[in-house]
């Protein structure tokens, strides 16, 4: 247990709808990280914060998706319009920060769109 | 940008000794973290090196050479519960973030 917890496991939507995803990371950790997974590939970058500030934003993730931290503890990660090509594992990392950078992971929320 | 090279598959016995290979192209490095990832479940931590030569933890090894781009995980003693996807990914040096970009990972069976 790495103490890294998502919200939903699993989420079926259809196409169109909006989904909204939880992290809540290790409680000391500053920073938190959202990686996008689909299968046979390695995670994806999508987005990072360091406390309440989102500091980086992978130029992959399109208008649609949107990420909060607002009080620098959970953070939520909402895609709107999904889209088929959504489909895949959303992962949530967090690290301490301050030199230890090493990153936990949840363990993820998959998104099925039909 | 980061781009990294690993095999897709490799097969080996229970009880042997293999070498996961990694080589990367970066445009910065502060590191190189290996995950390992079972089916269905999320990556977790194995080892992390940032200066030459070899880590050893347990029945688990990290090498890195940075002149040359090139890591490896060596695992020893292969069990079973070994088969798993390897991530290996290295943490971007051109800011402070520790943003870590992955390899798609080294699919390793362990046979009987």
């Amino acid at each position: 247990d790495t103490g890294v917890s998502q919200d939903p496991r699993h989420k079926i939507t259809k196409r169109g709808q909006n989904v909204t995803f939880r992290c809540d990371p290790i409680s000391e950790h500053n920073r938190l990280y959202w990686y996008r997974q689909t299968l046979g590939q390695g995670p994806e970058f999508l987005t990072y914060f360091q406390n309440e500030a989102q500091l980086e934003k992978s130029r992959l993730l399109s208008d649609r998706f949107s990420a909060e931290r607002p009080k620098g503890s959970f953070s939520t990660l909402e895609i709107q319009r999904t889209e088929q090509g959504d489909s895949a594992m959303y992962l949530c990392a967090s690290s301490l920060g301050l030199g230890k950078e090493t990153q936990y992971f949840g363990p993820g929320t998959r998104l099925l769109v039909l | 940008g980061q781009n990294i090279d690993q095999p897709t598959e490799m097969t080996a016995t229970e009880g042997a000794i293999v070498q996961i290979n990694c080589t990367y192209q970066t445009s910065g490095f502060n590191g190189l973290f290996w995950y390992q990832q079972h089916a269905g479940e999320a990556p977790t931590f194995l080892s992390y090196n940032v200066l030459d030569g070899l880590e050893e933890k347990g029945r688990f090894s990290s090498f890195l050479s940075r002149s040359k781009g090139y890591s490896y995980l060596l695992l020893k003693e292969l069990q079973m519960k070994d088969s798993a996807s390897y991530l290996c990914a290295v943490r971007d040096g051109n800011t402070n973030a520790g943003k870590s970009t992955f390899g798609d990972g080294t699919t390793l069976t362990v046979k009987p």
